[in-house]
């Protein structure tokens, strides 16, 4: 099946620091999604992206749907340590019913 | 307005055991859809439901079934139990086809023993 790689898997930054991660695909998807988790909660959906080339914000977060349809990236400026948490990227597939995720990327913000 | 939630919140079995995990959608969605998260994991799709039936389906044996209710709810039931079911499973709502918009519950922890 499809597989989303997503890197970096972790990241330690200092509270003020900007953060990008990104996430690449073998497969063409119609929609990317990026989803925060924290601690014994469900993912919260942060962004979606719906077309090729796409750039949304969404705060202090910025996220772009890569022309190839293969990628996108995560941007978090000027981070506060309640972004504490694990950030995954989703496809959606062309029928729109199934969601692949990566594997997360662990960010850790020291105050 | 009550979000997506699920019960139990913590469950521990046996080997070969069954179990049986619920899920209410957000008020208004009418589509289910579960999920398997392993530890350090990002959740695998498992099956949607949609009007009652399994719209779609991910790479997950027949040992993992479900159901859903005239009232959207869901159920997700594992039999013959390994221990390499014990994760957190996730069920996720949304309307119609609009399944961009997925709100998940908190999920069920289960523990194989």
């Amino acid at each position: 099946g499809q597989q989303l790689n997503q890197s970096p898997q972790s990241m330690f930054i200092q509270e003020g620091e900007d953060v990008s991660m990104n996430c690449t695909s073998s497969s063409i998807f119609n929609t990317w999604l990026w989803y925060k988790q924290d601690p014994g909660e469900g993912p919260v959906l942060l962004i979606a992206l719906y077309k090729a080339g796409e750039l949304t914000s969404n705060g202090r977060l910025t996220a772009q749907f890569g022309i190839t349809r293969k990628d996108s990236f995560l941007n978090i400026s000027a981070s506060i340590p309640s972004d504490v948490g694990i950030y995954f990227c989703a496809g959606l597939e062309t029928s729109g019913s199934r969601l692949t995720f990566g594997e997360g990327t662990q960010l850790t913000v020291n105050p | 307005d009550a979000g997506v939630t699920q019960s139990p919140t913590h469950l521990i079995k046996t080997r070969g055991q069954q179990v049986t995990l619920r899920c209410s959608p957000k008020s208004g969605h009418d589509t289910v859809s579960w999920y398997q998260q392993a530890l350090g994991q990002g959740p695998q799709f498992i099956f949607q439901y949609y009007e009652e039936e399994e719209r779609q389906r991910g790479n997950f044996p027949d040992r993992f079934s479900g159901h859903q209710y005239p009232n959207y709810s869901s159920e997700l039931n594992v039999n013959a139990l390994l221990l390499g079911d014990s994760a957190l499973y996730l069920c996720a709502s949304s309307w119609g086809h609009l399944q961009e918009t997925q709100y998940f519950g908190p999920g069920t922890r289960l523990l194989v023993l």
